[in-house]
C-alpha cells in the first residue's frame, strides 16, 4: 500500500531535549516536506526536499534541521525544543514535476506526529 | 512566491452545491492551482487541480478565472462529509514546491 509514515504518532517531551520525528515514503517520490499545523494558522512549511542531499527552507525552518541522505526518508530533527513547537507536525511527499505531464503534483501526507513539549 | 487568499469560513446546505472561491493575483504563468481538503483529525488530501482550463473529477470541479487570477472549487451536492478545511495552493513549477495557507472551513448543514 502507497503511503507516508510519520513516527511517533504522539510525544510528550521537555524543553531542550533532542528528539527526531521520522518520515518514510514508499512511493519512490522525489520531492518530499514537513509541515506544522497550529489552530488559526493552516499548514506552515519548515522545510522541503527536491530529491536525495537537497534541501531548502519553507516559511517556518528555525528550530528545526533535516536531512535526505535517502529517497525514502525524510526526518525532522529538534536540537532543542521548546514550548512554541508545540504542534501537530505532517510529512507529505509527491513526484517531481520533472517526471513528466502524468504527475498531478499530489501531495501524499502522513498521518500526522503531535508533539507537546513541556 | 505566489500567495493565495480564501474566506475563512463558508457554510452550505446538505444537497446544495458550493462554491469556493480564492484569489492569486500574483500568479505566474507556470504556477498550477491545487486544492487539498482536511477532514477533522486527518492530514490533507488532494481534491483537484488545473492550469488553464476548467478541470471535473469525481471529487469536484474546478472553475478557472480567464485571466488565472482567481479560482472557484465547486462541490456539486454538499454532503455532511464534505465538512472540511478547504486549501488553495499555488504550485511552482520551477521546483514542486507547494505551501498551504489557513483555508477555508466548510460548515455543512443538515
Amino acid at each position: 500500500e502507497a503511503q507516508v509514515t510519520q513516527n511517533p504518532r504522539y510525544l510528550i517531551t521537555v524543553t531542550g531535549k533532542k528528539l527526531t520525528v521520522t518520515c518514510s515514503q514508499n512511493m519512490n517520490h522525489e520531492y518530499m516536506s514537513w509541515y506544522r499545523q497550529d489552530p488559526g494558522l493552516g499548514l506552515r512549511q519548515i522545510y522541503y526536499s527536491m530529491n536525495v542531499e537537497v534541501t531548502d527552507k519553507g516559511d517556518v525552518p528555525e528550530g528545526y534541521k533535516v536531512s535526505r541522505k535517502e529517497k525514502r526518508n525524510f526526518p525532522l530533527i529538534l536540537e532543542s525544543p521548546s514550548p512554541n513547537q508545540t504542534s501537530l507536525y505532517f510529512c507529505a511527499s509527491s513526484l517531481s514535476i520533472l517526471a513528466g505531464d502524468y504527475n498531478t503534483g499530489e501531495l501524499f501526507f502522513g498521518e500526522g506526529s503531535r508533539l507537546t513539549v513541556l | 512566491d505566489a500567495k493565495t487568499t480564501q474566506p475563512n469560513s463558508m457554510e452550505s446546505n446538505e444537497e446544495e452545491p458550493v462554491h469556493l472561491p480564492c484569489n492569486h493575483s500574483t500568479i505566474s504563468g507556470t504556477d498550477y492551482i491545487h486544492w487539498y481538503r482536511q477532514l477533522p483529525s486527518q492530514g490533507p488530501e488532494y481534491v483537484i487541480h488545473g492550469l488553464t482550463s476548467n478541470v471535473n473529477n469525481r471529487m469536484a470541479s474546478l472553475a478557472i478565472a480567464e485571466d488565472r487570477k482567481s479560482s472557484t472549487l465547486i462541490l456539486h451536492r454538499a454532503t455532511l462529509r464534505d465538512a472540511a478545511v478547504y486549501y488553495c495552493i499555488l504550485r511552482d513549477n520551477n521546483n514542486n514546491d507547494m505551501r498551504f495557507g489557513a483555508g477555508t472551513r466548510l460548515t455543512v448543514k443538515p
